[in-house]
């Protein structure tokens, strides 16, 4: 499995701008998440999704940010209009289970925004 | 408000040594912690897990240590090589599928 696919990898926009990140969960995972990662806030959950359901988006910034999942195969991260304070490394994950049995995460490389 | 913590930004320890990361939490409904490693324009990889069953589990070189009571888990790595070097997130879960992350503690392992 090639693993949690996000695209673009870097983007670079101006404020003001729409922004949309996307992310291929792996194949039958039931679970999709999006994070942010900041220097102050550590990896901060915005929302997750089940069986392309959200469940809990109250990480969700403001209303300038929302994500959909169409179908199992993909989701997207919108900023509508983007600001600088909003350029962050955005990651994609999709649950697996280790050898125990137990849910773990894993990761997309991420998505590096820069809004100037 | 952070749930989980990670108060030391950064650590540097010799190769060989061993190098111990610290991590505590707020929930005491937490069931499951789990260790991640993450390498500059990576996404973080999953590298231990313990249950609150357990105090203790361990996976040749890394081993984490969970205290309950004081809400407080460790990883430790024994012995640390300059490749250990990488940015090492502690994350608390208590649903099972929702995970809260701490701001991480970059680690330098020096030859």
């Amino acid at each position: 499995d090639a693993g949690v696919i996000q695209s673009p990898r870097h983007e670079v926009t101006e404020m003001g701008q729409e922004v949309t990140l996307r992310c291929k969960p792996i194949s039958g995972h039931d679970y999709l998440f999006w994070y942010r990662q900041t220097m102050m806030r550590g990896l901060e959950l915005l929302i997750y999704f089940n069986n392309n359901v959200p469940i809990d988006d109250s990480g969700m910034p403001e209303d300038r940010f929302s994500a959909k999942m169409p179908n199992a195969s993909f989701s997207t991260l919108k900023i509508q209009p983007s600001e600088p304070r909003d350029s962050a490394v955005y990651f994609c994950a999709s649950n697996a289970m280790d050898r125990s049995g137990a849910n773990v995460l894993t990761f997309g490389a991420g998505s590096r925004l820069t809004v100037l | 408000d952070q749930q989980v913590k990670q108060n030391s930004p950064s650590l540097s320890v010799q190769e060989g040594r061993i190098s111990i990361l610290n991590c505590d939490y707020t929930n005491s409904m937490f069931d499951y912690f789990l260790w991640y490693k993450k390498y500059p324009a990576e996404g973080p990889t999953f590298l231990i897990s313990i249950s609150s069953i357990k105090d203790k589990n361990e996976d040749g070189r890394f081993t984490v240590f969970l205290n309950k009571s004081a809400k407080h888990l460790s990883l430790h790595i024994v012995p640390s090589q300059p490749g250990d070097s990488a940015v090492y997130f502690c994350a608390s879960s208590n649903t099972g599928n929702q995970f809260y992350f701490g701001t991480g503690t970059s680690l330098t392992v020096i030859p």
